[in-house]
Order: C-alpha cells, then sequence, then structure tokens
C-alpha cells in the first residue's frame, strides 16, 4: 500500500517568516504534485515535479523532488497572509494506471 | 477558466436514503477521479476512470457505493443506502492522461454530504 506522510501537521507563523514544508513516502512515484486547498473549496494544483533532484520555482514558492523520488518539499519565502491553507502533497503512480494518492496536508497560518 | 461542475454543492438526507452526486469533468479530459474528504482521513481515494472506464474502485465500499460515467460529460457517484459515517465533503477531478501521462489535475469544488 502507497502511503504519503506530510510533515508538520500544523504550522503557524508570521508573516515574512521562511517556511518548509516536507512529503514523504517509502514508494517510489513517476510525479509528484503540490496542491493548496483554502476552506470550501476543492484543491488547486501549484505544481508538478516529474524528475529526481527537479527543482521548480513559483514566485516566494520552491518545490524539490527528490532525487529517488520518493520525497519531495515546498519552501516559501516570506510568507505571506494569502499563502494560508491547506497543503497537499500527491504521489502518480505508474505502476498502478496513474492512480493520484494524497498525503494528510499541511495546515499552514501566516498571521499578519 | 475550464471547470469541473460539481452537483449538488450540499446534500442532507436521513439515513438509509440513496444519494447521488454528479460531476461534469472538463470538456476533452479522459481522466476522472472521485475522492472522498473527512478531517480524520484526508483525501481518500474512492475510484477513477480512464475513457469512461472504470480504473480502480479499491477504496469504495463496495456494498453501498457504485460509481459510473454514462457519458465522457457525467461521471456518477451513488450511496445505496447512505449512513451517518459517509458524512464528507466528495471531490470530483478530472485532467488529461496521454502516452506523456498527465500531470495535475482540476478539481470541482465538492459536495458537502451530511447523513442525519
Amino acid at each position: 500500500t502507497q502511503l504519503l506522510e506530510q510533515s508538520p501537521q500544523f504550522l503557524s507563523i508570521q508573516e515574512g517568516e521562511n517556511l518548509t514544508v516536507y512529503c514523504n513516502s517509502s514508494s517510489v512515484f513517476s510525479s509528484l504534485q503540490w496542491y493548496r486547498q483554502e476552506p470550501g473549496e476543492g484543491p488547486v494544483l501549484l505544481v508538478t515535479v516529474v524528475t529526481g533532484g527537479e527543482v521548480k520555482k513559483l514566485k516566494r514558492l520552491t518545490f524539490q523532488f527528490g532525487d529517488a523520488r520518493k520525497d519531495s518539499s515546498l519552501h516559501i519565502t516570506a510568507a505571506q497572509p494569502g499563502d494560508t491553507g491547506l497543503y497537499l502533497c500527491a504521489g502518480e503512480s505508474k505502476t498502478s494506471y496513474d492512480k493520484v494518492i494524497f498525503g494528510p496536508g499541511t495546515s499552514l497560518s501566516v498571521i499578519p | 477558466d475550464a471547470r469541473v461542475t460539481q452537483t449538488p454543492r450540499d446534500k442532507v438526507t436521513e439515513m438509509g436514503q440513496e444519494v447521488t452526486m454528479r460531476c461534469q469533468p472538463i470538456l476533452g479530459h479522459n481522466t476522472v477521479f472521485w475522492y472522498r474528504q473527512t478531517m480524520m482521513q484526508g483525501l481518500e481515494l474512492l475510484a477513477y476512470f480512464r475513457n469512461r472506464a472504470p480504473l480502480d474502485d479499491s477504496g469504495m465500499p463496495k456494498d453501498r457505493f457504485s460509481a459510473e460515467m454514462p457519458d465522457a460529460t457525467l461521471a456518477t457517484l451513488k450511496i445505496q443506502p447512505s449512513e451517518p459515517r459517509d458524512s464528507a465533503v466528495y471531490f470530483c477531478a478530472s485532467g488529461f492522461v496521454g502516452d506523456r501521462g498527465r500531470h495535475g489535475y482540476t478539481f470541482g469544488s465538492g459536495t458537502r454530504l451530511t447523513v442525519v
């Protein structure tokens, strides 16, 4: 059974601080996706990483895929209140018809 | 922007009643997922389809849940009979998977189901 773990589960920081969220698994994934979800809405795709060691940047967000394609991290620089939300990582498995499973999420609160 | 449409947005029903949730995927997308989200379990994969064919529904309680795609513009998730433990937000997501794969899906706003 494929499982994804995320840490920390909850994070409350002051505006302007930096933070890193981690996503780990014992399974290898063909891609790793990051989503952000706000209350009352569905998750929204932020980025997909495909190649081991890949780094992608989206404004103040930096995403990295582990060399072995089992883990990923999301780093936010100078967090803003608009970054508040639930951050979800999702792994796509090529060996299971592109099945996509989600981690439990990291709930981020950025205090002004 | 193209969007995934889910109906109803909210549903309150009594235990034992049948519930049907509908999803209109984005035109041209060939893959549809159904997930259930609760505080305790997070996002759980229930079932998914490729070109309207079910690929995996092992996450779904078979005795009461059923998922179908009667056509390319409609996916349904049915619960019969419903139980209080089915209370959750149900999400549909769609995307296009081709020879090079597809990396990322568009979610609907969900159906919040409450079974009393």
